[in-house]
């Protein structure tokens, strides 16, 4: 069974910084473009990052480039994405989401930034 | 940046009936769109790929047209489960950006 399963969303301060991981499992990352997604509360799909298969080319949306970084490790099966310098306004769920004709969409983590 | 814009924003219908839904390009993505569907505390669906490809396991009720600019999605009968949000999303040029959604509610 295909499975994307994120984590490391919680609760942080304005400035601060969090990790999210998103864990494939029931097929090879290494084969598909990954993309984070993310839908503030009561709000529209925003995109923000993809990541080709070898990890060799990335890009961003203007609201978080240089802020955000994301990643992966194939042998892990797993993408990150490591956010920096967060505001109120990055407040949401974020989907990880495997690319292509068979796109998958994981669970969700929820990121609340507030003080 | 490539913007996306959906009309209407809310569609109220009845089950039956037949709806189309806008989606449009401020430039030419080709035909690197794809359509979501999004139901209340659900994770998003991919209808349609390539503008016009149904994705594994979506009934032929759902159609997609359109290249260039202009797109469509097309439910020919509506069943009660396909009130949603519907989003279009373009990966013609990055930022891949998604349209703001079209709501289709029950009459």
């Amino acid at each position: 069974e295909v499975q994307l399963v994120e984590s490391g969303g919680g609760l942080v301060q304005p400035g601060g910084s969090l990790r999210l991981s998103c864990a494939a499992s029931g097929f090879s990352l290494k084969n598909y473009w990954m993309h984070w997604v993310r839908q503030g509360p009561g709000k529209g799909l925003v995109w923000l990052s993809r990541i080709n298969i070898d990890g060799s080319t990335t890009s961003y949306a203007d609201s978080v480039k240089g802020r955000f970084t994301i990643s992966r490790d194939n042998a892990k099966n797993t993408v990150y994405l490591q956010m920096n310098s967060l505001r109120d306004e990055d407040t949401a769920v974020y989907y990880c989401a495997r690319g292509g004709p068979d796109a998958y969409w994981g669970q969700g983590t929820l990121v609340t930034v507030s003080s | 940046e490539i913007v996306l814009t959906q009309s209407p924003g809310t569609l109220s219908l009845s089950p039956g009936e037949r709806v189309t839904l806008s989606c449009r390009a401020s430039q030419s993505v080709k035909n690197y769109l794809v359509w979501y569907q999004q139901k209340p505390g659900q994770t998003p669906r991919l209808l349609i790929y390539d503008a016009s490809n149904r994705a594994t396991g979506i009934p032929d009720r759902f159609s997609g047209s359109g290249s260039g600019t202009d797109f469509t999605l097309t439910i020919s009968r509506l069943e009660p489960e396909d009130f949603a949000v519907y989003y279009c999303q373009q990966y013609g040029s990055s930022p891949y950006t998604f349209g703001q959604g079209t709501k289709l509610e029950i009459k």
